[in-house]
């Protein structure tokens, strides 16, 4: 079937380079953010949260950076693997209800 | 667990043909959603459950209803289903937590394509 990473923005990154994924949102309401990674032919998992009230949150070879002022949200990748390779998604709350608001995403290419 | 569980994974209609799509939880999670992708698209929120006994439209809601049979299970149906529709199905499942996460859970996905 058609990859849902067709005609999306693509990130080209050697393998071992730090990646940066960028994101923007619109909603100067929301207060929560979250990352998810999907693979071709899988559902989105979870990569990382933040709430507004934090800038910078760390996981395992993950950090997620929030600028409230520019409405700007970024992922970096650490040491980019080729099992990092996938489409990820920024998503938004605004606290009012559980919904969430994705963005259209961004396709990650680890070059071997 | 088996987290969200969703069929079938692949079906295809002709044009006026009906068909309900399953979701079930084991999570014990009050909300559920159903989302469609489309390729260059994100996740566009078709309905949701906030709990048990309650639904509404999310913002491409026209061509579907939905049911929440119980706490566990969210189906999704297409009464005549268009061209349009193809596109690949999700659902997810969600319990917003005292920490104020509301991270999402996702089934693997139903690949619809309507001829």
């Amino acid at each position: 079937g058609e990859s849902v990473g067709l005609h999306l923005p693509t990130l080209s990154v050697q393998e071992g380079d730090n990646s940066i994924i960028n994101c923007a949102y619109s909603n100067s309401a929301s207060d929560y953010f979250i990352w998810y990674k999907q693979e071709s032919g899988k559902g989105p998992q979870f990569i990382i949260d933040i709430r507004s009230n934090m800038d910078k949150r760390q996981g395992q070879r993950v950090t997620v950076l929030l600028n409230k002022t520019v409405k700007h949200l970024s992922l970096q990748i650490a040491a980019t693997q080729p099992g990092d390779s996938a489409v990820y998604f920024c998503a938004e709350n605004t606290g009012a209800n559980s919904k969430l608001t994705f963005g259209k995403g961004i396709t990650l290419s680890v070059r071997p | 667990n088996a987290g969200v569980t969703q069929t079938p994974k692949f079906q295809v209609l002709k044009t006026g043909q009906s068909m309900t799509l399953q979701c079930a939880q084991d999570m014990n999670h009050n909300s559920m959603y159903w989302y469609r992708q489309d390729p260059g698209m994100g996740l566009r929120l078709i309905y949701y459950s906030a709990s048990e006994g309650t639904t509404d439209k999310g913002e491409v809601p026209n061509g579907y209803n939905v049911s929440r049979l119980n706490k566990r299970e969210f189906s999704l149906r297409l009464e005549s289903a268009a061209p349009s529709q193809t596109s690949v199905y999700f659902c997810a499942s969600s319990e917003a937590r005292t920490s104020g996460s509301y991270e999402q859970y996702f089934g693997p996905g139903t690949r619809l394509t309507v001829t």
